[in-house]
């Protein structure tokens, strides 16, 4: 059982490229949650899905997009990357509000 | 409202101490604290949970204890090992409410 899986690992982009990060769970959950974490910061949200076909913008949602097509796969795009989004992205899915989130293992991302 | 204030930033305790980690909040609508362990390189996984209608929790040498009327929960690992060195997040969410709101995370070192 594969749980949260995120691709790439690691990327590095030069200042105005684009790129997608994927994220795929194999457990049905209806919510997904993409967040990035930077040192001191905690787990700030990005945007989530509260099922296929929905989208909505958290915490930090400048610069990026989201489209969620299917129900098992969250989809985050930078369009032009700037080093402010330098960061670790990790992906999140939960069954139902309140309850645990699985998490990813995390997308290491350098804007140079 | 939203925020979830953690302290402190970053622990050191000696093998076999009582590391501890606290956390306050201000929305009286949370429901569900959960405390996720993260180690280097790797997603953020559940520890532990608690809602609101008990005082305290223990899972093994992991205890929340909460506070409802200061609002405040907290973090006790007894018997702390080496292996427990990781940085801690906790985090709330609300019934109805999609989000959960993290803290900025402690990073605990415990020393052989």
């Amino acid at each position: 059982n594969a749980g949260v899986t995120q691709t790439p690992k690691f990327r590095v982009l030069k200042t105005g490229q684009s790129m997608t990060l994927l994220c795929a769970q194999d457990m049905n959950h209806e919510y997904m949650y993409w967040y990035r974490q930077d040192p001191g910061m905690g787990l700030r949200l990005i945007h989530y899905s509260v099922g296929e076909g929905t989208t909505a913008k958290g915490e930090v949602p400048d610069g990026y997009n989201v489209s969620r097509l299917k129900k098992q796969n969250f989809l985050l795009g930078l369009e032009s990357a700037a080093p402010s989004q330098t960061s670790v992205y990790f992906c999140a899915s939960k069954e139902r509000v309140n309850t645990e989130a699985f998490f990813g293992q995390g997308t290491r991302l350098t804007v140079v | 409202q939203q925020q979830v204030k953690q302290s402190p930033q970053s622990l050191i305790v000696q093998k076999g101490g009582i590391s501890i980690i606290n956390c306050a909040y201000e929305n009286t609508a949370f429901d569900y604290f959960p405390w996720y362990q993260q180690f280097p390189g790797k997603g953020p996984a559940l520890l532990i949970a608690i809602r609101p209608d008990v005082s305290e929790k223990k899972e093994g040498r992991f205890t929340i204890s909460f506070n409802k009327s200061a609002k405040q929960f907290s973090l006790h690992i007894m018997d702390s090992q080496p292996g427990d060195s990781a940085t801690y997040f906790c985090a709330a969410s609300k019934g109805g409410g999609f989000k959960t709101i993290f803290g900025a995370g402690t990073r605990l070192f415990v020393k052989a």
